[in-house]
């Protein structure tokens, strides 16, 4: 198994512009979760998906942020318009039941 | 009540030595605790995991014990090796289904050789 696939690992910005954060779940896994690390706040949860359908978006940080999982094997998160406060390392994980799988991460840059 | 309270920061152990990082949790649902570890550059990994029926659980190297009563755990790295330095993560959840994981802040474990 591939593990979580994330794309792209680096993206690079401006302020403004819009970015779309993409993940491939393991396959079989039924739940899906974003969550963002930066040094200050830490691993926080941003949304999370079960079978498809968004459980929890509680943690999105605004508007700017949206999130879609349109079927079992794709989800993406988009920000939209960037600011350098989103600059952080995004992760997606996946989970068949109560453990979660991390992938690498993509790493936002915003200028 | 979501928090989990995680100490030390850092932390440097000699080569061999015994590593030990605390968590304390407030949500007296959760009922699932992992530990994950995360390398530079990678995302968190799962290290290993107690539910609450047990006060300790050891796979090789790494033992949690759990205090349910003080809402307290902790990881003990036995013997630990330079290939252990990286940030570990305790954190917290209700088991079973999709369930939001909540984590410390994190603890930066350096073994010198």
């Amino acid at each position: 198994d591939a593990g979580v696939i994330q794309s792209p690992r680096h993206e690079v910005t401006e302020m403004g512009q819009e970015v779309t954060l993409r993940c491939k779940p393991i396959s079989g896994h039924n739940s899906l979760f974003w969550y963002r690390q930066t040094m200050m706040r830490g691993l926080e949860l941003l949304i999370y998906f079960n079978n498809n359908v968004p459980i929890d978006d509680s943690g999105m940080p605004e508007d700017r942020f949206s999130a879609k999982m349109p079927n079992a094997s794709f989800s993406t998160l988009k920000i939209q318009p960037s600011e350098p406060r989103d600059s952080a390392v995004y992760f997606c994980a996946s989970s068949p039941g109560t453990s979660k799988f991390f992938g690498p991460g993509t790493r936002l840059t915003v200028l | 009540q979501q928090q989990v309270k995680q100490s030390p920061q850092s932390l440097i152990v000699q080569k061999g030595g015994i590593s030990i990082i605390n968590c304390a949790y407030e949500n007296t649902a959760f009922d699932y605790f992992p530990w994950y570890q995360q390398f530079p550059g990678k995302g968190p990994a799962l290290l290993i995991a107690i539910r609450p029926d047990v006060s300790e659980k050891k796979e090789g190297r790494f033992t949690i014990s759990f205090n349910k009563s003080a809402k307290q755990f902790s990881l003990h790295i036995m013997d630990s090796q330079p290939g252990d330095s990286a940030t570990y993560f305790c954190a917290a959840s209700r088991y079973g289904g999709a369930q939001k994981l909540v984590f410390g802040q994190g603890t930066r474990l350096t073994i010198n050789p």
